[in-house]
């Protein structure tokens, strides 16, 4: 069966703290891709990043970094330097194959509050 | 810019009554999705529709249909609007193919008494 984790449900940091969001996934599938969405208090889910099962290599994108271990099944997210902007609702998702398409598993979100 | 609408951002309807929710898309994607989104639930997907008039069940289609009579536009509908759908529902697209990434609506929030 497919699933994901995010085992944390709120988190609250104050500015500038640096702040890991988890994500454990499972599959028995060899080939699928993890995301990352935000949403903002706006509700509109924002694609953050896009990692496929044979590209382990870490990614760094400005105040964000992403650490993708498939010996732990994990994707966790990490901001640096925290900002209020930064206060969202965190999605990790799984995208693995069907016959004609793929189905795609959210997991239950982390709500990360930046406190100024 | 990459733009997916929803025909309401909040919808508060009585029950029994038939509902649909709206869902256009300007990037001529082939894929679309409903979803509805609880507290600690995350998104589950209720219908995906690969193309015009092609369309899957997702993991919670019961009480709902959906339509996709033109590329840009994807229908939800409650055919019989229950309590227990009151919810916050998405619509997503995404270019056809596996692993792209999906593009969300605004939401609409229903509220069903």
């Amino acid at each position: 069966a497919q699933k994901v984790t995010q085992a944390q449900t709120e988190i609250s940091v104050v500015e500038k703290e640096d702040v890991t969001l988890d994500c454990v996934y499972e599959t028995r599938d060899t080939t699928y891709y993890l995301f990352w969405y935000k949403q903002p208090p706006s509700g509109e889910l924002v694609f953050l990043i896009r990692r496929n099962s044979f590209d382990e290599q870490n990614e760094i994108s400005g105040r964000y970094s992403w650490n993708f271990q498939k010996s732990t099944s994990s994707f966790n997210f990490t901001i640096t330097a925290s900002q209020v902007v930064d206060s969202a609702v965190y999605f990790c998702a799984l995208s693995t194959f069907k016959t004609s398409y793929d189905k795609v598993i959210f997991g239950p979100g982390t709500s990360l509050s930046v406190i100024p | 810019d990459v733009k997916v609408t929803q025909s309401s951002r909040y919808l508060v309807k009585r029950t029994g009554e038939k509902v649909f929710l709206e869902c256009v898309q300007d990037m001529d994607h082939e894929n679309m999705f409903w979803y509805r989104q609880d507290p600690g639930l995350g998104l589950r997907l209720i219908y995906f529709s690969y193309d015009v008039k092609m369309k899957e069940k997702g993991d919670i289609p019961e009480g709902y249909s959906v339509s996709r009579e033109k590329k840009e536009r994807f229908s939800l509908i409650l055919e019989s609007a229950s309590t227990n759908q009151t919810s916050m529902y998405l619509c997503a697209s995404r270019v056809a193919g596996v692993g792209y990434e999906q593009y969300f609506g605004p939401g609409t929030r229903l509220t069903v008494t």
